[in-house]
């Protein structure tokens, strides 16, 4: 089924280890972006991509890398993982990063569960 | 900064009522909003999206509307079933394209 699949959906980590999550997609999405969701916080872009080869910041990017060397797929980095960083992580894609057009709904992901002790 | 507040945090009502469920924003100045549903362990599912210009969209039992001079959207539920149990989340696109969510309102229907 086409959609966004993202790996692992569990993690657990200890304090200053590094793991990727893997996030692909198949449906030729130019936009990519990578979401935190926390208790009592709501979602927080981390990184977004508007194309292969380009990535910047969203409103907490600290702590993660990203690279987008492809259309299909946009990993996120933790190099240094922190307690602060215990999240549910989620990606979402959409056909381009115009937010303003209604037929460029985000596809998401089912998450990626991850808790640093 | 846009700030999405939706109250209550948690709703639980029984088999066949009609409900609303409320999103409020501080910034007029919006694009658009969106009402996505969230499912235990899931991702968000876009049900409806509303442009500024626009005052309601409706897809089956949904229907939400938009008053942007307030700064309110509801969305209305009818005749909810013990499927409609979710976590539902508003999300509005501001003037620098940016996405703001609500924290959502976490919804349980009883049989």
């Amino acid at each position: 089924n086409a959609g966004v699949t993202q790996t692992p959906k569990f993690q657990v980590l200890k304090t200053g280890q590094s793991m990727t999550l893997q996030c692909a997609q198949d449906m030729n999405h130019e936009y990519m972006s990578w979401y935190r969701q926390d208790p009592g916080m709501g979602l927080r872009l981390i990184h977004y991509s508007v194309g292969a080869g380009i990535t910047d910041q969203g409103e907490v990017p600290n702590g993660y890398n990203v690279s987008r060397s492809t259309t299909e797929d946009f990993p996120l980095r933790l190099l240094s993982a922190a307690p602060s960083q215990t999240s549910v992580y989620f990606c979402a894609s959409s056909l381009t990063g115009n937010r303003l057009s209604g037929a460029n709904v985000l596809t998401f992901g089912a998450g990626s569960r991850l808790t640093v002790l | 900064k846009q700030e999405v507040t939706q109250i209550p945090a948690a709703l639980s009502v029984p088999e066949g009522e009609n409900l609303v469920l409320n999103c409020s924003f501080t910034d007029s100045a919006i694009y658009n909003l969106q009402w996505f549903r969230q499912d235990p362990g899931k991702g968000l599912t876009s049900l409806l999206l509303i442009q500024s210009s626009q005052r309601e969209q409706t897809s089956g039992r949904l229907n939400a509307s938009l008053d942007k001079s307030s700064g309110r959207s509801t969305l209305y539920i009818a005749a909810s079933q013990p499927g409609d149990s979710a976590t539902y989340l508003c999300a509005v696109t501001g003037a620098n394209s940016k996405l703001t969510f609500g924290k959502g309102i976490t919804l349980s229907v009883r049989p």
